[in-house]
């Protein structure tokens, strides 16, 4: 099974609304995720590293406001996407290493769309 | 910085044909490199990586690929296709000691044709 969980799978959202999507480490802890976006047909860009415990570290380019980025406890990081628009709209991914065993897990992603 | 170049965005073998799936980087440090395989809506699924050792790496569905240092090449092959290949694969490369983030190649569809 799974040992990187997101959640909403799916989510369709009004513009202007904010939509919060969980990446969750079931069975390790981690004190860094990843979020990645992806276009359709397209590759998968890295947004930030999400650090717990402290502020996370935004890729250029990726806005700090619009992407919120919380990672509250060693087995959760929340992205939070303000004030959504449809130039959004994108099945974003996350990651998480198991620094134990130096392996990565991805989640299995969420695409927002935004109408 | 690293970069990685996935040479064609679209293959289509037919099956029980060879699968040939190219992947070049760049780095300023030898690199640890992967292949990952995403089918529609999901996410990324680890189908083998390169560490140290041994330059030919089997991994799972049957895929194996090769490190050449000398052609900073990574390319994915398979014997003979199975209808359940069609996917999106992506190569990957992070430095030897950076943290996990990764950097990922274009991407390449691959199609089997009966």
């Amino acid at each position: 099974g799974a040992v990187v969980s997101q959640h909403p799978s799916w989510v369709i959202c009004k513009s202007g609304t904010s939509v919060k999507i969980e990446c969750r480490s079931l069975d390790f802890q981690a004190t860094t995720m990843f979020w990645y976006r992806q276009f359709p047909k397209q590759s998968l860009m890295l947004m930030a590293t999400s650090n717990e415990g402290s502020k996370a570290t935004y890729e250029q380019g990726v806005e700090k406001d619009k992407f919120l980025i919380n990672h509250a406890s060693l087995t959760l990081s929340t992205l939070t996407v303000t004030s959504a628009h449809p130039e959004d709209s994108s099945f974003y991914i996350c990651s998480a290493p198991n620094h134990r065993t130096g392996e990565l897990f991805f989640g299995e992603g969420s695409r927002l769309t935004v109408l | 910085a690293q970069s990685v170049t996935q040479l064609g965005s679209h293959v289509s073998v037919s099956e029980g044909a060879l699968v040939l799936l190219r992947c070049n980087y760049s780095s300023s440090v030898p690199p640890y490199l992967f292949w990952y395989v995403q089918y529609p809506n999901q996410g990324l699924q680890l189908l083998l990586k390169y560490t140290t050792g041994a330059t030919l790496v089997k991994g799972i569905n049957g895929f194996e690929a090769e490190f050449k240092k000398s052609e900073t090449s990574f390319h994915l092959t398979k014997p003979s296709a199975h209808m359940s290949d069609a996917a999106e694969y992506f190569c990957a490369v992070r430095p030897l000691k950076g943290a996990q983030k990764l950097v990922f190649g274009q991407g390449t569809r691959l199609t089997i044709n009966p």
